[in-house]
């Protein structure tokens, strides 16, 4: 089984729509991120969370929220979806102070109509 | 601010050498990683430079230089599967965990 987990693999949905975006790890990981992907660019950071009770915005947070349910469950939801939010979204997990390796999701490939 | 350059593309022809560059401005970080992805899939780790120097791992080998603000991937003997998006990535000391990427080299393994 795959240690991060990422539902549902691919969305299609219409603006205005709210969509919920759901990770899980088995790792044991404190660290859980949230990126974006655009087309043939690089990985930009929505959100992240330290533990439970730490989230931070990212570089892109505006349209965004998040909520970690617990350690292994990290969530993304648009509230009111619209076009350019299209993109490939993925989750990613850290553990260990001695390590900045992130481990990535399979992605979440959203198109918002 | 952070940012991190790379070239868009490079094409290789498959048994051969290809370094792929990434240079930085950034005031300070902990270490330079290299992460690969295949098109449609995950990125996925590959090296890590704390330190100025060269680490290798089977065919792959990463170099950073701290003082040059420059680092970069080396394949060897590449091969067709090889043919990926490669990223590099900081961790800059104001970050508390977060990695800064570049936009990514698309390499591109020809017969």
């Amino acid at each position: 089984d795959a240690d991060v987990t990422q539902t549902p693999r691919n969305r299609i949905t219409k603006t205005g729509k709210r969509i919920m975006l759901e990770c899980s790890q088995t790792k044991g990981h404190d660290r859980m991120y949230w990126y974006r992907q655009d087309p043939g660019l690089g990985l930009q950071l929505i959100y992240y969370s330290f533990d439970v009770k730490d989230i931070n915005k990212g570089e892109i947070s505006d349209g965004y929220s998040v909520s970690r349910q617990a350690q292994a469950k990290f969530s993304l939801s648009l509230e009111s979806a619209i076009p350019n939010q299209t993109a490939l979204y993925f989750c990613a997990t850290a553990g260990g102070r001695a390590t900045d390796t992130q481990y990535f999701g399979p992605g979440t490939r959203l198109t918002v109509l | 601010g952070q940012s991190l350059e790379q070239p868009s593309e490079v094409t290789a022809v498959e048994g051969a050498i290809v370094q792929i560059n990434c240079t930085y401005q950034t005031s300070g970080f902990y270490g330079l990683s290299w992460y690969q992805q295949h098109d449609g899939g995950a990125p996925t780790f590959l090296s890590y430079n704390a330190l100025d120097g060269l680490e290798e791992t089977g065919r792959f080998s990463s170099f950073l230089s701290r003082s040059d603000s420059y680092g970069y991937l080396l394949l060897q003997e590449l091969q067709m599967k090889d043919s990926a998006s490669y990223f590099c990535a900081v961790r800059p000391m104001d970050s508390s965990y977060k990695l800064i990427f570049g936009s990514g080299t698309r390499l591109l393994v020809r017969p």
